[in-house]
């Protein structure tokens, strides 16, 4: 069973570029959910999808926003980034939209904007 | 909103030395508490998911307990490659009919010393 993966590892960007991270979910999950995380602080939750519907989304700006592919497979894209967007960015799959499930975690990307 | 606070920040303990973490929460309605461990640079492993009060769950030197007000884990005996940050979440409300939100307290960092 193959367990979640992102891409790229490492990204280094300026301030005004745009970004795309990727997230394959693990096998058999159909939800997939995408959270920042900060030095030293817990994830905070941006969204979450569903069979390919925006299924929740967390207080982030609308210049975050994602895409779920057929295969459950999702992006997440950033535009006009600003230097608070560096951070680890965490992908997270799970069977079903339902709160009781584990969400798994990728082992995620760390962005930098200089 | 839902909020999560865990204690202490920060936990240093030598080999063999059983200590517990502590994670306390204000919910609208509890839909369950997850826990995860967190090394370096990487994503949260998937540790336990306690559902209702008085659930009790054992993983090695781990074990996690739940109340209608806070959850512990306490650690037995605990071995350095126990180091790690231990983060606590709990399902909240994402909008629509979507639970599927996790808020996240800010982490304990756990050092074990030989």
């Amino acid at each position: 069973e193959t367990g979640v993966t992102q891409s790229p590892t490492h990204l280094i960007k300026t301030r005004g570029q745009q970004v795309t991270l990727r997230c394959s979910s693990q096998s058999g999950h159909n939800t997939v959910s995408w959270y920042q995380q900060a030095l030293g602080q817990g994830p905070q939750f941006i969204f979450q999808y569903y069979r390919e519907e925006e299924n929740g989304r967390g207080n982030f700006p609308p210049r975050f926003s994602g895409l779920q592919f057929p295969n459950y497979s999702s992006e997440l894209n950033v535009n006009a980034l600003e230097l608070d967007d560096s951070a680890l960015y965490l992908c997270a799959s799970s069977g079903s939209g339902a709160h009781t499930d584990t969400q798994y975690f990728g082992p995620g990307t760390r962005l930098t904007v200089l | 909103e839902d909020q999560v606070t865990q204690s202490p920040e920060a936990l240093r303990l030598q080999e063999g030395e059983s200590s517990s973490l502590n994670c306390s929460y204000t919910v609208s309605g509890l839909r369950g508490l997850f826990w995860y461990r967190q090394d370096p640079g990487k994503g949260p492993e998937f540790l336990f998911t306690l559902y209702s009060a008085g659930e009790e769950k054992e993983k090695e030197r781990l074990k996690a307990t739940l109340t209608k007000k806070e959850s512990f884990l306490h650690i037995t005996a605990p071995k350095p490659e126990d180091s790690a940050t231990y983060l606590c979440a709990v399902p909240s409300y994402a909008g629509g009919t979507s639970y599927g939100k996790l808020t996240f307290g800010q982490g304990t960092i756990l050092t074990v010393h030989p």
